[in-house]
Formats: C-alpha cells, structure tokens, sequence
C-alpha cells in the first residue's frame, strides 16, 4: 500500500531552471496539498486542491504553479527556481476536508537550488 | 485570517517529567485543531484531534476558546516521544476556506534519559 508517493526525493538546481515534483496517491482522496517545511518556519501550505480540475493558492503561492488533472496526481511546479525555494517539500492528501479528515503524508522532497 | 503560533521551537525535559507544548491559534470562526508529529525518519502523522476527545499514546489536548490556546500535555514523558511536533487548525467558514489545514511552526521535543 503505497499511500502518498513524491517524486523525485532529492534534486539540486541551477538559479532559473525550471523542474516539476510529483505527488501520487492511490487512497482515491478528494484533497490534495503541498506544503514547504523550513527551520523555523515550520509547514506553510503553498497551493491545494479540492477535487480534480482545481486549485487554490495557500499561503505561499509566488513562484510555484500547481495542476491536478488527474484526481490521483497533484503536479508541482516551479519555473524560474530561485535559492529561496530551498526548501524540503511535502505533499499531503486527505479523503474529507482537513476539519474532518486525517491528512497523510509523503516523505518529503529535498529540493536545492544554486 | 487564520494563524497558529507555537512559541517554543525546542523544548527539553527528563524522562517522567510533564510536558506541555503550547499552541495558540487566530481565527475569527469555529475552528478544527489537531496535533500532527513527525518522528524521526518518519511521515507527518496525526497525533489527535480536539473533536474527538481522545487521548494518544498518553497525550491530551484540550480547546481553549477564550485563551485561544489548544496545549498538548503529557504528564508523563517518554524518551520514544521525542519528536517534532505541530499545532494544526483547519477553518470552516466556508467551502474555500475549509479546503486547507494550517500548521504552526513547529515545537522539537526532547525527552532526556
């Protein structure tokens, strides 16, 4: 049981260059995130998806893109990388809205950028 | 908005001592709080969740609206419970709003032998 799958798990990027991380779930949940984790500042929620074919920016959207146009994969994306986008990356997925479901969550993918 | 602030980033103590991890939250409606924790090399994972009243692995946490705090308490503590853990509030106002959960920075808890 796979659960919540990113890829990849760990990537270094030049300044500008562009790359997209993977979330894959197969527990056919509705909810969909990605979250960036940095010391000190804890999880900030970056975009999320209600259902296939949507998205919605969480709290620190600038810099990233998102698509979800499989219910089973929610697609992050970043351009123009930038060293402020250093950062490990979490992708989460949940079967209610996350007052009443349990979020799980990937492993985590560490993204370095030059 | 909403908001979750944790005050503490590492907090230590000795095995068998209480713990409390403090949380407080912002946030003009009804809100949902959880506990998640991440253990060493291991997934985020819900702790508990205020709705349900429970008590996980001897943690409790209780809602405080006129504080606005949600601590998550231990009385007493074991070394396998050292780990990150992170305040979490979820919004219900609306369809949009209740689509997200917000965490809080985050408190490292450190049970000593």
């Amino acid at each position: 049981n796979a659960g919540v799958t990113q890829t990849p798990k760990f990537r270094v990027l030049k300044t500008g260059q562009s790359m997209t991380l993977l979330c894959a779930q197969d527990m056919n949940h509705e909810y969909m995130y990605w979250y960036r984790q940095d010391p000190g500042m804890g999880l900030r929620l970056i975009h999320y998806s209600v259902g296939e074919g949507t998205t919605a920016k969480g709290e620190v959207p600038d810099g990233y893109n998102v698509s979800r146009l499989k219910k089973q994969n929610f697609l992050l994306g970043l351009e123009s990388a930038a060293p402020s986008q250093t950062s490990v990356y979490f992708c989460a997925s949940s079967l209610q809205r996350p007052d009443t479901g349990e979020l799980f969550f990937g492993e985590g993918s560490r993204l370095t950028v030059l | 908005a909403q908001r979750v602030t944790q005050p503490e980033k590492l907090l230590s103590v000795f095995k068998g001592a209480p713990v409390e991890l403090k949380c407080n939250y912002s946030y003009s409606g009804s809100p949902e709080l959880f506990w998640y924790v991440q253990y060493s090399r291991q997934r985020l994972q819900l702790l508990l969740r205020h709705i349900s009243r429970e008590s996980i692995k001897g943690f409790t946490a209780d809602l405080n609206k006129g504080e606005t705090s949600f601590h998550l308490k231990k009385p007493f503590a074991q070394e396998e419970d050292s780990a990150m853990y992170y305040c979490a509030l979820s919004g219900t106002l609306s369809y949009n709003q209740g689509g997200k959960l917000i965490f809080g920075q985050g408190t490292e808890l450190s049970v000593k032998p």
